[in-house]
């Protein structure tokens, strides 16, 4: 039981390249997100999926793409990167029901030159 | 929206207790929780606790809930070195049983020999 997997844990971008960051869980999860963080502003929510076949916006999606075509993968697109999006990226999932208790991978450190 | 705030440093000697403040504006929430996050890794889940409790005891840490005031803290009783970390409060509220989280900004705390 692996949890949650960020692939990769390190990546450099040059300004307006394209790429997927990749996040799986073998939990059986419903619910997966990806947040950004940036120091001192905590984790904002980019994009969020409450199922296979269903994503939403989270408070920052612009610049981002996600898709949802198995429980499994939750993978976050970044079409154009621009130096603004130089962040750490967590994905996590959680159970549908009860205590939302999320569980994040370990992240990857993004820097957009 | 709703929104987390927390202060965003503490330093406190080994040995002594830590308390980390965080407060909340959604009336709605059903589960709040700690995160803490060690440097390089992701965050993993402290304690949690439910709107209707008032306080949560759990080994070393205590969580007190104000529902009132909107405002939760974390005690960390004989704060020792391993324990420097940022920690993150997070409220599930107003997200419909998604599995978002909203952050606060995180507070740094840092143990002193």
């Amino acid at each position: 039981n692996a949890g949650v997997t960020q692939t990769p844990k390190f990546q450099v971008l040059k300004t307006g390249q394209s790429m997927t960051l990749q996040c799986a869980q073998d939990m059986n999860h419903e619910y997966m997100s990806w947040y950004r963080q940036d120091p001192g502003m905590g984790l904002r929510l980019i994009h969020y999926s409450v199922g296979a076949g269903i994503t939403d916006q989270g408070e920052v999606p612009n610049g981002y793409n996600v898709s949802r075509s198995t429980t499994e993968d939750f993978p976050l697109r970044l079409l154009s990167a621009a130096p603004s999006q130089t962040s750490v990226y967590f994905c996590a999932s959680s159970y549908s029901q009860g205590n939302t208790e999320a569980f994040f991978g370990q992240g990857t450190r993004l820097t957009v030159v | 929206g709703e929104d987390v705030e927390q202060s965003l440093f503490l330093s406190v000697r080994e040995g002594d207790s830590s308390v980390i403040n965080c407060t909340y504006t959604d009336s709605s929430s059903t589960y709040l929780y700690w995160y803490k996050q060690e440097p390089g890794a992701g965050l993993q889940l402290l304690t949690y606790i439910f709107s209707n409790m008032d306080m949560k005891q759990d080994q070393r840490l205590t969580v007190l809930l104000n529902k009132k005031d909107k405002h939760l803290s974390l005690r960390i009783a004989d704060t020792q070195t391993g324990d420097s970390a940022i920690y993150f409060c997070a409220d599930s509220s107003g997200s419909g049983n998604t599995g978002k989280l909203i952050f606060g900004q995180g507070t740094t705390l840092q143990v002193k020999p």
